[in-house]
């Protein structure tokens, strides 16, 4: 499976927006890019995923570089409940099935 | 957005028990549907992937024999596990996906095993 890279940890006040990074320079054509995030004792909950074009929903944007090897997760005004493990997975149905390889994602956190 | 309910939340028990974990899709059709254990500080690790009808496919390393999945119909899969023994205490979590690829897992809340 293709892999990511993210920084471990980052920190961010609350009501400023964060960006979160993710390295990708292995991924193929059909590899879907998704963001997941894990709250503490929760399962982890869908953010955003994205292709080639960068994507805006409810909850944050995907803004995807024009070569596909990176990523960033915008979360456009953080609040206390964003703190959590953000983790950006390859994933396609081609590739993997659709199965998602979680790799150690990022765990921001968010001060008042 | 959808729903994945997994029962139960939390259990405790004495070695030798097998433990049958429930996940339902409560507003889709469930096509295919996946379940992950995570220690403590850890990443979630993918052990096996069923498809309604189908028998399961397991990841490397995780004996099928221990870790019963049946998955009968579109909204119920069910991960048994069985003889637990302490070194099984984890937190499981399954996930589950519609009729077309590509689209996001829904998660559920996970249940959090405890074997004494």
């Amino acid at each position: 499976d293709a892999k990511t890279t993210q920084p471990n940890s980052m920190e961010s006040n609350e009501e400023e927006p964060v960006h979160l990074p993710c390295n990708h320079s292995t991924i193929s054509g059909t590899d879907y890019i998704h963001w997941y995030r894990q709250l503490p004792s929760q399962g982890p909950e869908y953010v955003i995923h994205g292709l080639t074009s960068n994507v805006n929903n409810r909850m944050a944007s995907l803004a995807i570089a024009e070569d596909r090897k990176s990523s960033t997760l915008i979360l456009h005004r953080a609040t206390l409940r964003d703190a959590a493990v953000y983790y950006c997975i390859l994933s396609s149905e081609e590739t993997s099935g659709s199965r998602l390889t979680f790799g150690e994602g990022t765990q921001l956190t968010v001060n008042p | 957005g959808a729903v994945v309910s997994q029962h139960p939340s939390r259990v405790i028990c004495k070695s030798g028990t097998s433990v049958k974990i429930e996940c339902r899709s409560l507003d889709f059709q469930a096509t295919t549907m996946f379940w992950y254990r995570q220690f403590p500080k850890k990443s979630l690790m993918l052990m096996a992937t069923s498809n309604e009808g189908s028998k399961a496919t397991y990841e490397q390393g995780v004996e099928k024999d221990k870790f019963l999945i049946n998955h009968a119909s579109l909204t119920l899969s069910t991960l048994t596990v069985t003889s637990a023994h302490p070194e099984d205490s984890s937190f499981y979590i399954c996930s589950a996906m519609g009729h077309y690829s590509n689209q996001p897992q829904h998660f559920g809340d996970g249940t959090r095993l405890s074997i004494l």
